[in-house]
């Protein structure tokens, strides 16, 4: 696609729910990153991604959060046993990424924002 | 662990003023710098990219520099409009702490017209 897609853009949930969360990326591009935004902060690094690998999931929370990506294009953030505290933006960005280089300009998503009552 | 400070944290201007917004990183090893936008319930816009190997980038009324040596960038904003008012956050990636980018908390920015 022309930019990159999330979907839902909005999702309410009970506490204790399970959530997924979805991140269609531009075409072509290889690295994909998840982010998560809380009301009047920058967003907060969550995983990233080269093709189909976990390349860096160090600022995952918890055991409770998970993301895939197995044909190294769409990406799921997947979130059990839902807390109030993870009410933010999740946010969604795709980089090209030329051999050898560290990091690519990032194109984001318009997010999707998670509410958990 | 890299920290990004951006100052101000807020700022109102007249239209047609120039204007400067700040953003320094703990640890100046920095790789790319990236400066955004984000308008109210929105995604982030890629502004101006600041590759390894520059120092400067320019863009319409926007200009960003960065400085490696003390870890600090600045975005000039030319002219300011009521249509610029958004929150403009920067970004680095460095090889210290992975391929990620590390984000300030923005400038809130507000041009009256």
């Amino acid at each position: 696609g022309a930019g990159v897609s999330q979907t839902p853009s909005n999702k309410v949930t009970e506490k204790g729910k399970y959530v997924e969360l979805r991140c269609d990326p531009i075409s072509g591009h290889t690295a994909l990153y998840w982010y998560r935004q809380s009301l009047g902060q920058g967003p907060e690094f969550l995983i990233y991604f080269q093709g189909t690998g976990a390349a860096d999931d160090s600022g995952l929370p918890n055991d409770r959060f998970f993301a895939v990506r197995p044909e190294g294009s769409v990406s799921t953030l997947k979130i059990q046993r839902t807390e109030r505290g993870d009410s933010a933006v999740y946010l969604c960005a795709s980089s090209s990424f030329p051999s050898g280089a560290s990091t690519g300009e990032l194109f984001f998503g318009e997010g999707s924002r998670l509410t958990v009552l | 662990k890299q920290e990004v400070t951006q100052i101000p944290a807020a700022l109102s201007v007249p239209e047609g003023e120039n204007l400067v917004l700040n953003c320094s990183f703990t640890d100046s090893a920095i790789y790319n710098l990236q400066w955004f936008r984000q308008d109210p319930g929105k995604g982030l816009t890629s502004l101006l990219l600041i590759q390894s190997s520059q120092r400067e980038q320019t863009s319409g009324r926007l200009n960003a520099s960065l400085d490696k040596s003390s870890g600090r960038s600045t975005l000039y904003i030319a002219a300011s409009q009521p249509g610029d008012s958004a929150t403009y956050l920067c970004a680095g990636s460095g090889n210290n702490y992975g391929q990620n980018f590390v984000f300030g908390p923005g400038t809130r920015l507000s041009v009256l017209p």
